[in-house]
């Protein structure tokens, strides 16, 4: 079974400044990881996917994620948040299956991103 | 292009009482899932489908049922509400490209 992490459940950040929101994963098996976010009374929206490859991942908005297997790690980070960028994040895995692209998500706890002018 | 649709938005139910969430996709996506999100809890898988006439528990799968006649549509039926299920409830579908499409949700109230 795979569960997720997410360090920290709120995380205050002046306009500017940079942050990282921490997540990490246990998992018997390979994985694929995600980082949604969600804004206030709407749905989920992909920011980013890692999937193989590269270990640094780059996604919408200015967000990118490092995949760190040997830390089990998927920590997500922006060089410089904004006003919009108020919302909660969640990180996401599912087990690898060859050859299939869907499979159950297993989320965490979500970390509510709070940014201030 | 409508992407993933709930309907309704709000519902307030008393307790014991059955209802039917709604659910469609036009992206013709063979998966399909349900996940009901609380506070500090993110959120947890009820039921999926990985196509019409195949359907699987999730994590959360009691009192729940579900039932995939179409590719398009997936309800969740709540067979006798409880206050425990006062949720809001997420469907999403998804396709070949790994990322799943998430609805904008359907807040529920059991009084």
């Amino acid at each position: 079974a795979q569960s997720v992490t997410q360090l920290d459940s709120q995380v205050p950040v002046f306009e500017e400044a940079p942050v990282e929101l921490r997540c990490n994963y246990s998992s018997s098996v390979s994985v694929y990881l995600f980082w949604y976010v969600q804004y206030p009374n709407q749905g989920l929206q992909l920011l980013l996917k890692y999937l193989s490859g590269s270990t640094l991942v780059k996604g919408i908005n200015g967000f990118e994620a490092e995949f760190n297997k040997s830390q089990t790690s998927f920590h997500l980070r922006k060089p410089s948040v904004h006003i919009s960028d108020t919302a909660e994040y969640f990180c996401a895995v599912r087990r690898y299956y060859y050859g299939g692209s869907q499979g159950n998500l297993i989320f965490g706890k979500g970390t509510k991103l709070s940014v201030k002018p | 292009n409508a992407g993933v649709t709930q309907t309704p938005k709000f519902q307030v139910l008393k307790t014991g009482q059955s209802m039917t969430l709604q659910c469609a996709q036009d992206m013709n996506h063979e998966y399909m899932s349900w996940y009901r999100q609380d506070p500090g809890m993110g959120l947890r898988l009820i039921h999926y489908s990985v196509g019409a006439g195949i359907t699987d528990q999730g994590e959360v799968p009691n009192g729940y049922n579900v039932s995939r006649s179409t590719t398009e549509d997936f309800p969740l039926r709540l067979l006798s509400a409880a206050p425990s299920q006062t949720s809001v409830y997420f469907c999403a579908s998804g396709g070949s490209s790994y990322e799943q499409y998430f609805g904008p949700g359907t807040r529920l109230t059991v009084t």
